[in-house]
């Protein structure tokens, strides 16, 4: 079974556009969450989605929004780009059946980078 | 918020020692914790998790124990092996809701 892939793998960006990212989770997963690693914060939760709905969100402002399609596939945008911005940026996919919602399959993430 | 927090950003052991890392909560309201392994350029992988009703969850080499009146959690690896060296990031939730994690723990494991 494919795991969960990202793409772009790597992105360079200046201050103030906007961007896309994109995760497909693991065949027949439901769920998708997504991260932000930078050094400084470790991993910080973004949003989760299910069954095409946010479910959870954390505390980022309203420039990070995301969305899931039918097919469990997800993206997410940032716009406004701020040099705060550059992190790694981890998709994680759960499938959210009995006896298995607690463990996250991770993507290899999108890094980006804001100049 | 720091809810959750990884004081030590690095560990270093010897081949066949223990290896001890440790994670501190503020948040009582957590019910589950996690602890993932990340190697470069990968996304982190699920290690060990333990059930707050629980104070320790075994897994070959990796044993979890929690001390909720502490709110601490420690991840034990013996005997730690080369291939163990990477990140640790410890992990909260409650409720099934949003995870939170701590900044990660370095550990290189020298032969």
């Amino acid at each position: 079974k494919a795991g969960v892939t990202q793409t772009p793998r790597y992105l360079i960006k200046t201050r103030g556009q906007q961007v896309t990212l994109s995760c497909s989770p693991i065949s027949g997963h439901r769920s998708v969450s997504w991260y932000q690693q930078t050094p400084g914060q470790g991993l910080q939760f973004l949003f989760e989605y299910f069954s095409e709905t946010q479910r959870n969100k954390g505390n980022f402002p309203g420039r990070f929004s995301g969305r899931q399609f039918s097919n469990s596939r997800s993206e997410m945008n940032v716009s406004t780009l701020e040099l705060g911005d550059s992190a790694l940026y981890l998709c994680a996919s759960t499938l959210w059946a009995s006896g298995d919602s607690d463990t996250q399959y991770f993507g290899p993430g999108t890094r980006l980078t804001v100049l | 918020d720091q809810q959750v927090k990884q004081n030590s950003p690095s560990l270093s052991v010897q081949e066949g020692r223990i290896s001890i890392l440790n994670c501190d909560y503020t948040n009582s309201m957590f019910d589950y914790f996690l602890w993932y392994k990340k190697y470069p350029a990968e996304g982190p992988t699920f290690l060990i998790s333990i059930s707050s009703i629980k104070d320790k969850n075994e897994d070959g080499r990796f044993t979890v124990f929690l001390n909720k009146s502490a709110k601490h959690l420690s991840l034990h690896i013996v005997p730690s092996q080369p291939g163990d060296s990477a990140v640790y990031f410890c992990a909260a939730r409650y409720n099934n809701n949003d995870m939170r994690f701590g900044a990660g723990t370095r550990l290189t494991v020298k032969p």
